[in-house]
């Protein structure tokens, strides 16, 4: 299986302030057929379910705001929020559906400091 | 647009059975894979497995393998996930989420049902 870590397990940063969460996994989720890196990032708040922010690593789902994002390629891996509202308020996941059984980071709580 | 809604909050015993259901509407039922992933009370995200609802293929996480059944129904463009011999341990809120490609990422959740496993 391929095991997904998240660095830190929790942030605090000021609003307008810049947030990074990153992620590595433990074997390359790139393929290089197609060169993408087959990595997500997700939101969750509370009582919700995961809302997906970040595909193929880099693209950002359509209506999401253009103040988050991915980067990263093959193992390692970055989320950013580049000047933090209230409403970012969440835990954050990076996923990877390169193979089964598709993993999930441990999850990064953000917080308004 | 597309839509999963989830069948209601259950409450089972140790040892029991559940079945929690996934209804799929605003798209073509056989044409996109259901996940199952689940969360337990404060904890992160777990998938369990894929049902292709086409041919009725499945995959299961080795953790369930042996517990946990998905079927589904294609007059009806539901699918069902059973979990049995529940433990304490399986209280969680389990979800069903699909991909708009097959490969691609989960971008379509359901609302999640909870179950609870207490005697």
């Amino acid at each position: 299986d391929i095991v997904m870590t998240q660095s830190p397990d929790s942030l605090a940063v000021s609003l307008g302030e810049r947030a990074t969460i990153n992620c590595k996994s433990s074997q390359s989720v790139l393929y290089s057929s197609n060169n993408k890196s087959y990595l997500a990032w997700y939101q969750q708040k509370p009582g919700q379910p995961p809302k997906l922010l970040i595909y193929w690593a880099s693209t950002r789902e359509s209506g999401v705001p253009d103040r988050f994002t991915g980067s990263g390629s093959g193992t390692d891996f970055t989320l950013t929020i580049s000047s933090l509202q209230a409403a970012d308020v969440a835990v954050y996941y990076c996923h990877q559906y390169y193979s089964t059984p598709y993993t999930f980071g441990q999850g990064t709580r953000l917080e308004i400091k | 647009q597309v839509q999963l809604v989830q069948s209601g909050a259950e409450v089972k015993k140790p040892g029991a059975s559940v079945k929690v259901s996934c209804k799929a509407s605003g798209y073509t039922f056989t044409n996109s894979y259901i996940h199952w992933v689940r969360q337990a009370p404060g904890l992160g995200l777990e998938w369990l497995g894929i049902i292709n609802p086409s041919g009725s293929s499945t995959s299961y996480a080795q953790m369930f393998q042996g517990r946990v059944t998905m079927t589904r129904d294609t007059s009806t463009s539901t699918v069902y996930m059973e979990l049995s011999s529940l433990r304490s341990d399986d209280t969680a809120v389990y979800y069903c989420a699909k991909p708009t490609r097959n490969g691609g990422p989960l971008d379509s959740w359901g609302q999640g049902t909870l179950v609870t496993v207490s005697s």
